[in-house]
C-alpha cells in the first residue's frame, strides 16, 4: 500500500542527546514535510523539502535538523539545542506542479519525550 | 493574531446532530482550503479539499468557503461516536505551503 512511513512510533531523549525521526514515503511525492504538534496549537511546520538535496526552514526550525538524500526519504534530527523537544511531530508529503496546491498526506506520527 | 483561527471546544454532540465547525483567516492569499481529521495517537487525514467558494459535499461531510468573509466551514450530518476525533482545518497561498487552525476537538455521544 502506498504511504507515509514514520518511525519509530514512540522516542525517548536524553539531556544532551541528539535524535532522529525516520520518514519514508512510497507515493513518489516531490516535496515532504516536518511539522510539531503541541496540545492547543494545531501544526507548526519545522522545515520543508521540495526536491533532492534541497530544503528550506520553516517557522521553528531552530533546534532541528533534515537532508534529502533520496525523494523517499526526509529524516529529522531533534539536536540537543532544541530546549523543549517533548511534542508529536508529523511528517507530510505531496506532489507538485499539478495545476495549484494538493494537498498534503500524513504519516502516523513519532511522539518524543524527554527523559 | 494568527493568520487561521479556529475555536478549540471543545464540541459534545449527541449521535445523529449535526456538527458545525467553522475557521477564519486573515490572509486573503488563501486560495485551496482543507478539512483534516485526527484520530487520538494518529496523524491528520484528509476530509475536504476545495479551491473556490461555494460547497463541497461527500457523503455526510459538506464543506463551505466564502473567500468574501474569509470564512470556512465544516458540517457533518447525521454523526456518528466514530466521528469523534479533532478536525483541523488547513489553507495555502499556492505556494505548497499549509497553515493550520489549532483543531476543534468533536466528542459524538451515543
Amino acid at each position: 500500500d502506498g504511504g507515509i512511513t514514520q518511525s519509530p512510533k514512540y522516542l525517548f531523549r536524553k539531556e544532551g542527546q541528539n535524535v532522529t525521526l525516520s520518514c519514508e514515503q512510497n507515493l513518489n511525492h516531490d516535496a515532504m514535510y516536518w511539522y510539531r504538534q503541541d496540545p492547543g496549537q494545531g501544526l507548526r511546520l519545522i522545515y520543508y523539502s521540495q526536491i533532492v538535496n534541497d530544503f528550506q526552514k520553516g517557522d521553528i526550525a531552530e533546534g532541528y535538523s533534515v537532508s534529502r538524500e533520496k525523494k523517499e526519504s526526509f529524516p529529522l534530527t531533534v539536536t540537543s539545542a532544541q530546549k523543549n523537544p517533548t511534542a508529536f511531530y508529523l511528517c507530510a508529503s505531496t506532489s507538485l506542479g499539478q495545476g495549484g496546491n494538493q494537498p498534503q498526506h500524513f504519516g502516523d506520527g513519532t511522539r518524543l519525550s524527554i527523559l | 493574531q494568527k493568520e487561521v483561527e479556529q475555536d478549540p471546544g471543545p464540541l459534545s454532540v449527541p449521535e445523529g446532530a449535526i456538527v458545525s465547525l467553522n475557521c477564519t483567516y486573515s490572509n486573503s492569499a488563501f486560495q485551496y482550503f482543507m478539512w483534516y481529521r485526527q484520530y487520538s495517537r494518529k496523524g491528520p487525514e484528509l476530509l475536504m479539499y476545495t479551491y473556490s467558494s461555494g460547497n463541497k459535499e461527500d457523503g455526510r461531510f459538506t464543506a463551505q468557503v466564502d473567500k468574501s468573509s474569509k470564512y470556512i466551514s465544516l458540517f457533518i450530518r447525521d454523526s456518528q461516536p466514530s466521528d469523534s476525533a479533532t478536525y483541523l482545518c488547513a489553507m495555502s497561498k499556492n505556494d505548497y505551503k499549509l497553515s493550520f487552525g489549532a483543531g476543534t476537538t468533536v466528542t459524538v455521544r451515543a
